[in-house]
């Protein structure tokens, strides 16, 4: 199947800073990305979609400002978490979409779990 | 409104026999797909099986089947002689045909698997 890493897979990092965080479909071009929290024992939360070449389209009650998302080819969109602070902590997972794909069409990357101190 | 339910916050089921997870959903559209996926400790999502709302048949994937009653609006996944590897998250979840392709995942069913 198709294959989408994440990078970095954990990152601890101070309040106040700005976190950058890597989504690439390694063998397939996807020209939609999404990216989902997932807090502590809870489910997926959709946060944005993410389209090649075009702005994000962000859920209801996701600041894009604070969570910027950049697509900038067809197997790579980053996430930076601006100015980050404790209650953004949480996992982070990218799904790809594969368009020539099956029924399956999202691919999941393996998660990056954000620690603010 | 919730548009995907799991009731079972968490399951157990003895090594070697059948368990059931429940997942029901509400949308409106005729046209829509229904997806299970494993979530083992490491985090990663596992593919498991994906029923589509026009298709007749009951899928099957492996000791994975999903138990579709449209009328009904429920998708249960069913795992036929639990291992325990098995023993993860398991998470529901619905793709709406003018969705833009987006997931929307149910708050997920945790089950162990007793030896």
């Amino acid at each position: 199947g198709a294959v989408v890493s994440q990078h970095p897979s954990w990152v601890i990092c101070k309040s106040g800073t700005s976190v950058k965080i890597e989504c690439r479909s390694l063998d397939f071009q996807a020209t939609t990305m999404f990216w989902y929290r997932q807090f502590p024992k809870q489910s997926l939360m959709l946060m944005a979609t993410s389209n090649e070449g075009s702005k994000a389209t962000y859920e209801q009650g996701v600041e894009k400002d604070k969570f910027l998302i950049n697509h900038a080819s067809l197997t790579l969109s980053t996430l930076t978490v601006t100015s980050a602070h404790p209650e953004d902590s949480s996992f982070y997972i990218c799904s790809a979409r594969e368009p020539e794909g099956s029924y399956n069409e999202q691919f999941f990357g393996p998660g990056t779990r954000l620690t603010v101190l | 409104a919730q548009k995907i339910t799991q009731t079972q916050p968490g399951m157990f089921v003895q090594e070697k026999e059948a368990v059931t997870l429940d997942c029901t959903y509400d949308t409106s559209d005729q046209s829509y797909g229904l997806f299970w996926y494993k979530q083992p400790s490491s985090g990663e999502m596992i593919f498991l099986i994906y029923q589509g709302s026009y298709d007749e048949q009951n899928a099957t994937e492996g000791r994975y089947s999903l138990n579709f009653q449209k009328a009904r609006k429920s998708a249960n996944l069913v795992i036929s002689a639990s291992q325990l590897g098995d023993s993860a998250m398991y998470f529901c979840a619905m793709r709406e045909r003018d969705s833009s392709y987006k997931l929307i995942f149910g708050s997920g069913t945790r089950l162990l698997v007793r030896p």
